[in-house]
């Protein structure tokens, strides 16, 4: 699976856009973007994936670039709760296939 | 989306003793289940994978005989740290992907902080 590469953590005012990037340059034609976050001890929380069309769900909105070396998970109307370590995957949308955790950003919203 | 459970939510043991953690999908029969470990102010890192009825893959460096999975049926998958050290101490999180791979999504259970003594 391709590497991504994240700031390692990021402040946001609460109500506002949280806009996270993730570098993933040397991902393939068939590895799919994933995101997902953790809150502090609980276990992490599937946010949306894409391929090469944006994407978005009640939770965010995901942007991939055209050559799709990068993306951007935007959370439109950042709230205290969505403080969490946020972590971009690359992988293969195969059966069976594992998701490997890179070191994620921290995303701390403030009031 | 589907519930994955686990059990306990933490457990606080002796050295030298064996812990079993249990992790199920609730709504959903998984044909794959995954455990993962995360130590303090680190990420996730990827133990071993589960396939139901078969034995488990391990990751490198994972010492198998020392943390034992067992997937017996479509919705549970348990591991056993066995001879628990200090250094087993940890966060442990595991997932399971629908057998019906409609999605192959993972879904993560809340985890289990293990504490040992």
């Amino acid at each position: 699976d391709a590497k991504t590469t994240q700031p390692p953590s990021m402040d946001c005012a609460e109500g506002r856009a949280a806009n996270l990037p993730c570098n993933h340059s040397t991902i393939s034609g068939n590895e799919y973007v994933y995101w997902y976050r953790q809150i502090h001890s609980q276990g992490p929380q599937y946010i949306i994936h894409g391929l090469k069309n944006n994407e978005t769900n009640e939770m965010a909105s995901l942007i991939i670039t055209e050559d799709r070396k990068s993306s951007t998970l935007i959370l439109p109307h950042a709230t205290l709760r969505d403080t969490a370590v946020y972590y971009c995957i690359v992988r293969v949308r195969a059966a069976g296939n594992k998701l490997t955790f890179g070191g994620g950003t921290r995303v701390l919203v403030k009031p | 989306g589907a519930v994955v459970s686990q059990h306990p939510s933490w457990v606080i043991c002796k050295s030298g003793t064996s812990v079993k953690i249990e992790c199920r999908s609730l709504d959903f029969q998984a044909t794959t289940m995954f455990w993962y470990r995360q130590f303090p102010k680190q990420s996730l890192m990827l133990m071993a994978t589960s396939n139901e009825g078969s034995k488990a893959t391990y990751e490198q460096g994972v010492e198998k005989d020392k943390f034992l999975i067992n997937h017996a049926s479509l919705t549970l998958s348990t591991l056993t740290v066995t001879s628990a050290h200090p250094e087993d101490s940890s966060f442990y999180i595991c997932s399971a992907r629908e057998s019906a791979g409609l999605s192959n999504e993972q879904f993560f259970g809340p985890g289990t902080r293990l504490t040992v003594l």
